[in-house]
């Protein structure tokens, strides 16, 4: 069973557009990741969000975390191919989980084209 | 990334060999975690370990995997009698201690393709 669900999967756009990705989950977490990975290189953490209805902003980069504690968006304004990349949001301290696993959500593939 | 160290890169084996990947994590951290990504999947938790313990190990395969975090040295992820199946990216991820949502710092990975 997925636990987070990212949309959209797959994302092309040119530059200067704007953009946000979605992150969505029925369970609750105690924090939540955003990485950027690249090919043929690990997730590079991006923000870590902790307090239900936290926005966090970094650059360009725009993150939200829901009141509930459920989801999160991203949003990337005026996008450069620079940000081209897979985006993962990655829930934390699941309720009722034991430990801090990681749970990846499904992947976001965005190409940004000059 | 972010200082954790992964060797080798790249790692290939024959079906029924062993093979051992190695993650030293970030100075200062304590906490260490495997996930797998195989191809065309997202990145799934294997198992958690602190120094000379194993924390969590409800995502390791039953057979043939097994993890280490000695007191001294590296991180061990040992899969005995590798099928191609097992072919996938290995990453490792520490965290300095074990507070609720603590921010986990990936390494850049082991491929390993088994032949």
């Amino acid at each position: 069973t997925q636990l987070l669900e990212q949309s959209p999967q797959f994302l092309s756009i040119q530059e200067g557009e704007n953009l946000t990705v979605y992150c969505n989950s029925s369970s609750v977490f105690s924090s939540l990741q955003w990485y950027r990975q690249e090919p043929g290189e690990g997730p590079v953490l991006l923000v870590t969000v902790v307090t239900g209805g936290e926005v966090k902003k970094l650059k360009r980069l725009t993150f939200q975390f829901g009141d509930a504690r459920k989801d999160s968006s991203l949003h990337i304004t005026a996008a450069q191919p620079g940000d081209t990349g897979l985006y993962l949001c990655a829930g934390a301290g699941v309720r009722g989980g034991a430990t801090n696993k990681l749970i990846f959500g499904t992947g976001t593939l965005l190409a940004v084209q000059p | 990334n972010a200082g954790v160290m992964q060797n080798p890169r790249h790692l290939v084996r024959r079906r029924g060999q062993e093979a051992r990947l190695r993650c030293s994590p970030m100075k200062g951290h304590s906490h260490v975690y495997w996930y797998r990504q195989l191809p065309e999947e997202g990145l799934k938790f294997m198992v958690y370990l602190q120094k000379e313990n194993i924390i969590d190990e409800s995502g390791m395969p039953k057979e043939r995997f097994s993890a280490e975090f000695p007191k001294e040295g590296p991180s061990i992820l040992r899969i005995q009698q590798v099928v191609r199946g097992d072919s996938a990216a290995y990453f490792c991820a520490s965290s300095p201690y074990r507070g609720l949502g603590e921010t986990q710092y990936f390494g850049p990975g082991t491929r390993l393709l088994v032949l």
